[in-house]
């Protein structure tokens, strides 16, 4: 069975611009999570979505949304984007929004110029 | 403030050399401890869940436990193919997830 795959792998941009990034989950997963990892850290957590609905969020500012489509799928979008959105963004999916394991796809690296 | 702290933050192990990892933690209704492993360039893998202190997961030579304060995770006769980052993470009653800044593993043969 095909894993937590994201898109695209790498992503170059400037500040100022919009980056949409995008996650499919494993097949009978239903909710999908959505973090930020700069070098040497651990992720930090932006948001979870189960059923369409945002079931969490976390200390990130307002450029950063999100969305859960009929099929799961989702799109974490980021407006504005500033040299310290630099990071991979990992996108992780659970059979459901409980405290179910999440598993994580290998993430887009996106860099800030 | 929720937050998770790992220690030590680099380790190295001789192959077999047996030795814990530490995951301590505050937070506001404690729902589930998870412990990730992570290769370089690679997504987060799981490895086990914890919902309660007194609670223990076995998986091959890593052996993880819970108390009310903090998790360990002991590795048993490491291998070189065990040099990994293991990151811990919990998540709080609001539904939110805090990983730690991870512990590196390094074992050599």
């Amino acid at each position: 069975d095909a894993g937590v795959t994201q898109s695209p792998t790498h992503l170059i941009k400037t500040r100022g611009q919009h980056v949409t990034l995008r996650c499919s989950p494993i097949s009978g997963h239903k909710s999908v999570s959505w973090y930020q990892q700069v070098l040497g850290q651990g992720p930090q957590f932006i948001f979870q979505y189960y059923e369409k609905e945002e079931r969490g969020r976390g200390n990130f500012p307002d450029r950063f949304s999100a969305r859960q489509f009929p099929n799961y799928s989702s799109e974490l979008n980021v407006n504005a984007l500033l040299l310290g959105d630099s990071a991979l963004y990992l996108c992780a999916s659970s059979l459901e929004g409980g405290s179910r394991p999440q598993h994580f796809g290998d993430g887009t690296r996106l860099s800030i110029l | 403030e929720d937050q998770v702290t790992q220690s030590p933050e680099a380790l190295r192990l001789q192959e077999g050399e047996s030795s814990s990892l530490n995951c301590s933690y505050t937070v506001s209704g404690l729902r589930g401890l998870f412990w990730y492993r992570q290769d370089p360039g690679k997504g987060p893998e799981f490895l086990f869940t914890l919902y309660s202190a007194g609670e223990e997961k076995e998986k091959e030579r890593l052996k993880a436990t819970l108390t009310k304060k903090e998790s360990f995770l002991h590795i048993t006769a490491p291998k070189p193919e065990d040099s990994a980052t293991y990151l811990c993470a919990v998540q709080a009653s609001g539904n939110q997830f805090y990983f730690g800044t991870g512990t590196s593993l390094t074992v050599i043969p």
